[in-house]
């Protein structure tokens, strides 16, 4: 069972270029979400999705786009990227909307853009 | 509005004494509080989560966490410390709105020495 999945788990940009993170679930989850984690912030959400097809704003969405054109996948995306994106990049899913629902967590991404 | 504040950003301890990790909450509706733990460079598992089910949680690895509504609060104990503990530690609240976005604390880095 893999939980979630997120490729690649390190990656070296330079200012200006861009690339996508892929999140992939197998747990037939609704819900999905991309935080990023940068030190003494804890995790802040960049965009989320409730459903296939659909996509939202977190709490930092600028400077990030996101897909969920299959359920099991989350795409998260930045078209050029700024040295202000160098994070901790965590997907997350969970299975509803209710309020005692935990979210499953991918090992993470670490992106560094010089 | 829900927000969650860790009160400390690092507890140190020594092996074997209890631990204290301190966590206050705001939110508009009846809560949903979880604690999460994260290993140098792991992702995050889910140590325990309050449901209103009982104030006194218990979670992995020996922790347990106690709501108090009236003072806001949701502190995470252990009673005896182990070097496996060592870890950063984030107290999380359910956001009503956005399915089951999770709205996190900065974190406490917990130290354990032998």
């Amino acid at each position: 069972n893999a939980g979630v999945t997120q490729t690649p788990k390190f990656r070296v940009l330079k200012t200006g270029q861009s690339m996508t993170l892929l999140c992939a679930q197998d747990m037939n989850h609704e819900y999905m979400y991309w935080y990023r984690q940068d030190p003494g912030m804890g995790l802040r959400l960049i965009h989320y999705s409730v459903g296939e097809g659909t996509t939202a704003k977190g709490e930092v969405p600028d400077g990030y786009n996101v897909s969920r054109l299959k359920k099991q996948n989350f795409l998260l995306g930045l078209e050029s990227a700024a040295p202000s994106q160098t994070s901790v990049y965590f997907c997350a899913s969970s299975r509803s909307q209710g309020l005692n629902t935990e979210a499953f967590f991918g090992q993470g991404t670490r992106l560094t853009v010089v | 509005a829900q927000s969650v504040t860790q009160l400390d950003s690092h507890v140190s301890v020594s092996e074997g004494t209890p631990v204290l990790l301190r966590c206050n909450y705001s939110s508009s509706y009846s809560p949903s509080l979880f604690w999460y733990v994260q290993h140098p460079n792991k992702g995050l598992q889910l140590l325990l989560k309050y449901t209103s089910a009982a104030t006194l949680v218990k979670g992995i690895n020996g922790f347990e966490a106690e709501f108090k509504k009236s003072e806001t609060s949701f502190h995470l104990t252990k009673p005896s410390a182990h070097m496996s503990d060592a870890a950063e530690y984030f107290c999380v609240v359910s956001r009503y709105q956005a399915g089951t976005a999770l709205i996190f604390g900065k974190g406490t880095t917990l130290s354990v020495s032998s």
